[in-house]
């Protein structure tokens, strides 16, 4: 099975970087995920990593450390639209996901 | 239109009615999924199926079943639900080969039951 960790709630000022943390145990890694989620809507894939190391995508990036069983989600340049609920989910070896509990990100003016 | 459909949006359900929620996919994944949403609680697998004509069980099961007939649809059923099956619950395809792969979530149904 799979326990994975991230904070509840962050709050953070337009413009600025927001990083949010995920930390896992898990049997049969097999990549880690991060989604947004909007207020009533349903998830949407922002990233992923299955090899240690930084993906960029445009003003998100996804870190992982397979040793440490750690992640994090970077939002550069914040903006409104970004405060939604961040989902980290880690697929194992038979392609199901485990999703930690959200952490939930509030930009303000 | 391209994605997931699920129906219905919403409903009210008193408590020992049984209920299909219904999901279906244009996207010709081979893989299908049911979760529910509970506050503090993320999101948790109740069902799941690899392919055409197989499922399985995923993290919270019980008073659940799933049938997968073909590819595209992927019922959920509440044989006789109980309040705290009162949730939003996604529907989710995807493929399963290597690589990213993501899944891809329909709208939700909310569902309350009383």
């Amino acid at each position: 099975g799979q326990n994975i960790d991230q904070p509840t709630e962050m709050t953070a000022t337009e413009g600025a970087i927001v990083q949010i943390n995920c930390t896992y145990q898990t049997s049969g890694f097999n990549g880690l995920f991060w989604y947004q989620q909007h207020a009533g809507e349903a998830p949407t894939f922002l990233s992923y990593n299955v090899l240690d190391g930084l993906e960029e995508k445009g003003r998100f990036s996804s870190f992982l450390s397979r040793s440490k069983g750690y992640s994090y989600l970077l939002l550069k340049e914040l903006q409104m639209k970004d405060s939604a609920s961040y989902l980290c989910a880690v697929r194992d070896s038979d392609y199901k996901l485990s999703f930690g509990a959200g952490t939930t990100v509030t930009v303000r003016a | 239109i391209a994605g997931i459909t699920q129906a219905p949006t919403s409903q009210i359900l008193a408590a020992g009615r049984r209920m299909t929620l219904r999901c279906t996919q244009d996207m010709r994944h081979n893989a299908m999924y049911w979760y529910r949403q509970d506050l503090g609680l993320g999101l948790r697998l109740i069902h799941y199926s690899n392919t055409a004509g197989t499922t399985g069980k995923g993290e919270v099961p019980d008073g659940y079943s799933v049938s997968r007939a073909n590819t595209d649809d992927f019922p959920l059923t509440l044989a006789s639900a109980v309040p705290s099956q009162t949730s939003v619950y996604f529907c989710a395809s995807s493929e399963i080969i290597s690589g990213a792969n993501e899944q891809f979530f329909g709208p939700g149904t909310r569902l309350t039951v009383l």
